[in-house]
């Protein structure tokens, strides 16, 4: 079955550095990739997403990179700020339906 | 424009019992998707239902059931629960149908089951 997880559990930085958070994921069949953010006490927040046809895509202060050789996605976020501090997952969609990795936990230090 | 809206926000209940959730999508989305939240498992897809239709389903088991009223709103109901549904439901909405939507979730039920 399909299985996306995360390299690390948890992350720690520093504030104004660039945090780098991976997934991996199984099925290379899977062609629509998210990223979520999810604060404490809220649902999860979509940030990011790309599609297979593409390994790279940019939003504000956020890129996500897509590797199919490998199966490895990663997001990575510039000059983090304390605001960042969430847990993130990413979710693969096969055509059929999202599986969702179960998250790091990104911390930043002021 | 208002968010993704669940009702209740938190649920105690005991083993045995039902329970009904409730979540109000964004204005004019007509897809809305469930999924459970727990630690050791992560988001996983529970079903969604556009139309009024369900549309695809996770593979759980069926004590947990939905449906969709014309208004876009969705329920979820989960019948003699157990101890292993304490869980964080979320559900999400967005626009069409087809997993490849932007999905924009509510802030969850949490529900405790003692």
């Amino acid at each position: 079955g399909e299985s996306v997880g995360l390299h690390l559990p948890t992350l720690s930085v520093q504030e104004g550095d660039n945090s780098i958070i991976n997934c991996a994921y199984s099925n290379s069949a899977s062609d629509y990739f998210i990223w979520y953010k999810q604060e404490s006490g809220k649902g999860p927040q979509f940030i990011i997403d790309i599609r297979s046809n593409m390994d790279k895509r940019q939003g504000q202060r956020v890129t996500v990179l897509l590797n199919k050789t490998v199966k490895h996605l990663s997001l990575q976020i510039a000059a983090t700020q304390p605001g960042d501090s969430a847990v993130y997952f990413c979710a693969e969609n096969t055509g059929n339906q999202f599986y969702f990795g179960t998250g790091t936990s990104l911390t930043v230090i002021p | 424009k208002a968010g993704v809206t669940q009702t209740p926000r938190y649920l105690i209940k005991t083993r045995g019992q039902q329970v009904t959730l409730s979540c109000s999508p964004i204005s004019g989305h007509r897809s809305v998707s469930w999924y459970q939240q727990t630690p050791g498992q992560g988001l996983q897809f529970l079903f969604e239902y556009f139309s009024e239709t369900q549309r695809n389903k996770g593979n759980f088991p069926g004590r947990f059931s939905g449906r969709q009223f014309s208004n876009s709103r969705s329920e979820m109901n989960v019948s003699t629960l157990e101890l292993g549904d304490s869980a964080l439901y979320l559900c999400a909405s967005s626009l069409g149908t087809g997993l490849h939507n932007e999905q924009f979730f509510g802030p969850g039920t949490r529900l405790t089951v003692l």
